[in-house]
This record gives C-alpha cells, structure tokens and sequence, in this order.
C-alpha cells in the first residue's frame, strides 16, 4: 500500500495568514492527489483533485500542487471559516490510502 | 442534486456482522465512470479507505480489511451496501459513503455518516 505523510500535523495561524501543508507519498503517484477538508462532527468536504485542480464551489485561496511524491496546498490568506483538518488522499493505485491529517488552529 | 444518506445499526456486538446501506439520489451507478466508497473514521483519528465498487461492478478492498469487507449494489433500488464480518471494538468509527469519479478519483459528494459502535 502506498503511504501518505502529512506534515505539520498541526500548525496554528492567524486570518489573513498564507499556510502551506504539505504531503508526500512512499511511492511516486503521479498527479493522483486529492485534498479535503473536515470541520468537527462534518463529512469531508473535497477541495483539490488530480493535485492542483480547484473542486467546484472552492474559493480561488486554496491552491494545489506537486506530481510524483511531493505535494502542497496551501492558503493564501486564511479566513475564519478555513480553520478545520486537511487530509491528502492517493488515487493512483489501489487500495486508495489518506494522510494522518493536519489540524490548522486559529493562534 | 446529489444526495447520500448511509443507515444500519448504531450499536454491534464483537463477532456480529455489520451490514451498512448508501441509499444516493441525483445519479446513477449505471452512468460511466461513476463509483461509490466507503470509508470510515474512528473517533478523534484520520480517514480510512475501506473500498469502492464501480458502474462496472468492478470491485476494489483495502488490503488490511478485505477478508472481511463485501461491497455492493442495487442499481434499480439505487443503493450500495456494505458488510463487514467479525466485528471488533477496534471497528467503532463513523463510516461514510461517496460517490467518486472515477476520471479523477475524487470522492465529490458524501452521507453525512453513521456511527457505528462495537461493543458488548
């Protein structure tokens, strides 16, 4: 199985902060990278697929990158309603695997 | 619009077989590259990918899990069903369903989840 390594496991930050996280895979996955985000008690919601393109209905702050092991999203100014976990997903090969995730407190 | 709704026992015992039901509305799992997942979320801890069935019926199981997982569908009652044998405490966890692209393999629209909780 492929593993996916999220690192900060938490970052605080302020609004209007830019924050990046980043996620990286034991094998190379290509572009087969989603990002979502989970607020407390919620269903995920999806954000980035194929590692740098913006689901429908997300604001243009959240941006995506990376291919092959090494991917980032980031947050160019955070606002209130962005203080949730992130989670990386794989979908380049089965079984699908997620990240350990990433808790963005406000500071 | 798309909607999923996932339903089965709140409460099992150790050993039981839990037997999940993804009832969707707003598409089809006969339409191409359309698949439902399940994946699930023990209290306070990370996602988990559980398995995906496909418009195809092609089939697909988490490693760790899938002498115990059977995945599903109903096209004509538009359901996905999910069973899971020998439960264990370890299995308590909130368990999604959503529907996936498979183009993209992102899961775009989810159930809002059902806690499932084994215990005796």
């Amino acid at each position: 199985d492929i593993q996916m390594t999220q690192s900060p496991s938490s970052v605080s930050a302020s609004v209007g902060d830019r924050v990046t996280i980043t996620c990286r895979a034991s094998q190379g996955i290509s572009s087969w990278l989603a990002w979502y985000q989970q607020k407390p008690g919620k269903a995920p919601k999806p954000l980035i697929y194929r590692a740098s393109f913006l689901h429908s209905g997300v604001p243009s702050r959240f941006s995506g990158s990376g291919s092959g092991t090494d991917f980032t999203l980031t947050i160019s100014s955070l606002q209130p309603e962005d203080f949730a976990t992130y989670y990386c997903q794989q979908g380049n090969s089965f079984p699908y695997t997620f990240g350990q995730g990433t808790k963005l407190e406000i500071k | 619009q798309v909607t999923l709704r996932e339903s089965g026992p709140a409460l099992v015992k150790p050993t039981q077989t839990l037997t999940l039901t993804c009832t969707f509305s707003g598409f089809s799992l006969t339409t191409s590259d359309l698949c439902v997942s399940w994946i699930r979320q023990p209290p306070g801890k990370a996602l988990e990918w559980l398995a995906r069935i496909d418009w195809d019926d092609d089939k697909y199981y988490s490693t760790s899990l899938k002498t115990r997982l059977t995945i599903s569908k109903d096209t004509s009652k538009n359901q996905v069903v999910l069973t899971m044998t020998n439960m264990d405490p370890a299995d308590t966890a909130t368990y999604y369903c959503a529907r996936t692209l498979a183009g993209t393999t992102l899961c775009d629209y989810w159930g809002q989840g059902t806690l499932v909780t084994v215990s005796s």
